[in-house]
């Protein structure tokens, strides 16, 4: 899993709760994403980040939002929006362009719904 | 828009026996085409990936994918599987030049059986 910590690995949610999940890399990557994992269907992408100060809207950020006040750092807040947030979430961040990227994973972060 | 198709949810396979997960990517100019595998309550590794040239890819612990442009395919490849090699396999593409990054298939589990 590299240079990128998730924490917590286990997350529960309570009805009307907002919940942050911390990711944080020391491999000096410019980019960092958010991926959302749900058996049979995949990774979909939730937010992600080329430069400090600046993130996207990945396919699903309903929901969600993202800060990136530092390069090391990319935090996830589940908000009460997010009517379904039963999930594995991943961290990821990339380095290099175009052919030379590529992904390194966090160890994840499973949430539940109390 | 990118996509892959995994179109196998499960592959079993005797261990030392040849294994193959498939993957078809869909047709849009030339795509960037990558395998990653993820085990238990982990993160995602990358294996390989096809950028350009040689059509026949090698990776990380001997696996192989070859990349098929007539067929639109890049199916994952091992000579003589091991029970070390039970895990999730993810596909993924991306195109130059886009915006977006990866997008995953669904995923294959793999078993390996002694």
């Amino acid at each position: 899993d590299g240079g990128i910590t998730q924490s917590p690995k286990y997350l529960f949610r309570k009805e009307g709760q907002n919940v942050t999940l911390s990711c944080e890399q020391n491999l000096n990557h410019d980019a960092m994403y958010w991926y959302r994992q749900d058996p049979g269907q995949g990774l979909r992408l939730i937010y992600y980040s080329q430069i400090v100060n600046d993130f996207q809207k990945g396919d699903i950020a309903e929901g969600y939002s993202v800060s990136r006040e530092k390069k090391e750092s990319f935090p996830l807040t589940v908000t009460s929006a997010q009517k379904n947030p039963t999930a594995f979430y991943l961290c990821a961040s990339s380095t290099g362009q175009g052919a030379r990227e590529k992904l390194f994973f966090g160890s994840g972060t499973q949430l539940s719904v109390l | 828009a990118q996509s892959v198709a995994q179109p196998e949810d499960q592959v079993n396979v005797a261990e030392g026996n040849p294994l193959t997960v498939k993957c078809t990517y869909s047709v849009s100019g030339n795509p960037y085409l990558f395998w990653y595998v993820q085990y238990p309550n982990r993160g995602l590794q990358f294996l390989l990936k096809y950028i350009t040239g040689d059509n026949l890819v090698k990776g990380s612990y001997g696996f192989e994918a070859e990349f098929n442009k007539s067929q639109t395919s890049f199916h994952l490849k091992k000579p003589s599987a091991l029970v070390s090699d039970s895990a999730l396999y993810f596909c993924a593409v991306r195109y130059p030049g886009s915006a977006r990054q990866l997008t995953f298939g669904s995923g294959t589990q793999l078993t390996v059986l002694p």
